[in-house]
């Protein structure tokens, strides 16, 4: 069964970076987009960004350009995202998708906690 | 970017009742690309209802969605324990992919 293991929660001090995987499996890793989408505590759900196994080319949400890199090891099947200048305000989970097909975020990674405290 | 804006914020219901969740979207959209994630405390989102209006693998037949254009609805015929979370709405009709704030159903 298609599934998506995310690493454990992450407690980081302003201005830090953070590196946060998605290990895959039951599917055909290089075929579909890796999304990931992150949320405040008590918000919505925000879009920051995608890549594309095979190939590695990505797209990044406008407000997260040049803090974002999205990264991925075909190897191990397994997709990165790193985010760098970390504020307060980027506290939040995050979370790995997989567009699974016609832009659908069909199974969704169970969430990294990112705590950016002093 | 398309704006989705979700009615109500909150929608208080009994079990067995019937909801009605709205989204309205900024600018038409296709409805192929209009989605709805169900989402308990402390989970990531579950999609429910793609294209609009089909169901996604092991979703109940009392949840389904409509709508076409700028406006689509999400509907429980009848409410389960279950039920009663947060629900979000997205479009990924045009990049980028957004979504909308969420409705939580509660219990009255």
């Amino acid at each position: 069964q298609v599934q998506l293991v995310q690493s454990g929660a992450e407690v980081k001090e302003p201005g830090a970076s953070v590196k946060v995987s998605c290990k895959t499996s039951g599917y055909t890793f290089n075929d579909l987009y890796i999304h990931w989408v992150r949320q405040a505590p008590g918000q919505g759900l925000e879009w920051m960004g995608w890549i594309y196994p095979h190939g590695g080319g990505t797209k990044y949400a406008q407000k997260f350009q040049g803090r974002v890199t999205m990264t991925r090891d075909m190897s191990i099947s397994t997709a990165y995202m790193d985010l760098s200048g970390l504020k307060s305000d980027d506290t939040a989970m995050y979370y790995c998708t997989r567009d699974g097909h016609d832009r659908t975020f069909d199974y969704w990674g169970q969430g990294t906690l990112v705590t950016v405290s002093s | 970017e398309i704006v989705l804006t979700q009615s109500p914020g909150t929608l208080s219901l009994s079990p067995g009742e019937r909801a009605t969740l709205s989204c309205r979207a900024s600018q038409s959209i296709s409805s192929s690309y209009l989605a709805w994630f169900q989402q308990k405390p402390g989970q990531a989102p579950r999609l429910l209802i793609y294209g609009a209006s089909s169901r996604a693998t092991g979703i109940p037949d009392r949840f389904s969605g409509s709508g076409s254009g700028t406006d689509f609805t999400l509907t429980i015929s009848r409410l389960e324990p279950e039920d009663f979370v947060v629900y979000h709405c997205q479009q990924y009709d045009s990049a980028p992919p957004t979504f909308g704030q969420g409705t939580k159903v509660e219990i009255k």
